[in-house]
């Protein structure tokens, strides 16, 4: 069974810490990507990954940078946290023909 | 730019009710289409996709979706829901690229509530 696993659920993080989102996929999908997911504004795309150590912004990348040292693993970091921040994020994986794409069960961060 | 359009945002039926959930997108090229479903508490999951073929396309829990090319359109059909159709559902497209398809356009949903 496929699986991408986000590391929590959920998060409460104040004003100005450093953040990590974690997630680990186990379809060695090439693609993988961070979303963000808020009432009335469907998935905004905040940044993507074709390949290992490779990066591309998405359509919301401000105060966000992410990490892909594995083709497994890809990191969002939210360098000083906001509460304009507060959101569902939502990791997903696809492989490089892009069939079709995975979905982690997501985080909730709160930021306070 | 590309765009996807989801005609209803709240959508609110008894059981037993016919569904159908409209998608347009604006892109003139191939497009590869999807719907996803999230039910209350779970991940995103695909409900039924279309590559080429029948454009009559079936997935999962009855769900079915008609591609009209020349209508740019990808609507959502479901004869009869249930209760356990509540949930948000979500209209994306891939653009087509032989190298690589890097990422999906996505709707903003409709959330759909079934009455019992």
């Amino acid at each position: 069974d496929v699986k991408v696993t986000q590391s929590s659920r959920y998060l409460v993080k104040r004003t100005g810490e450093k953040v990590f989102l974690e997630c680990v996929q186990d379809m060695d999908h090439e693609n993988m990507f961070w979303y963000r997911q808020d009432p009335g504004l469907g998935l905004r795309l905040i940044y993507f990954s074709y390949d290992v150590k490779m990066k591309e912004k998405g359509d919301i990348p401000e105060g966000y940078s992410v990490s892909r040292e594995k083709k497994e693993r890809f990191s969002l970091i939210l360098e000083s946290a906001s509460t304009n921040q507060t959101s569902m994020y939502l990791c997903a994986s696809s492989p490089r023909g892009g069939t079709e794409a995975f979905f982690g069960q997501g985080t909730r961060l709160t930021v306070v | 730019a590309q765009s996807v359009s989801q005609h209803n945002h709240h959508v609110i039926l008894s059981e037993a009710a016919s569904l159908e959930l409209g998608c347009n997108y604006s892109y003139g090229g191939t497009v590869n289409l999807f719907w996803y479903v999230q039910y209350p508490g779970q991940h995103l999951q695909l409900l039924l996709k279309y590559f080429s073929g029948d454009p009559l396309v079936k997935g999962i829990k009855g769900f079915e979706a008609e591609f009209i090319k020349s209508k740019f359109s990808f609507n959502l059909r479901k004869p009869s829901v249930q209760w356990s159709d509540t949930a948000e559902y979500f209209c994306a497209v891939n653009t087509y690229n032989a190298g690589n398809n890097r990422k999906l356009i996505w709707g903003l949903g409709t959330s759909l509530a079934v009455n019992p």
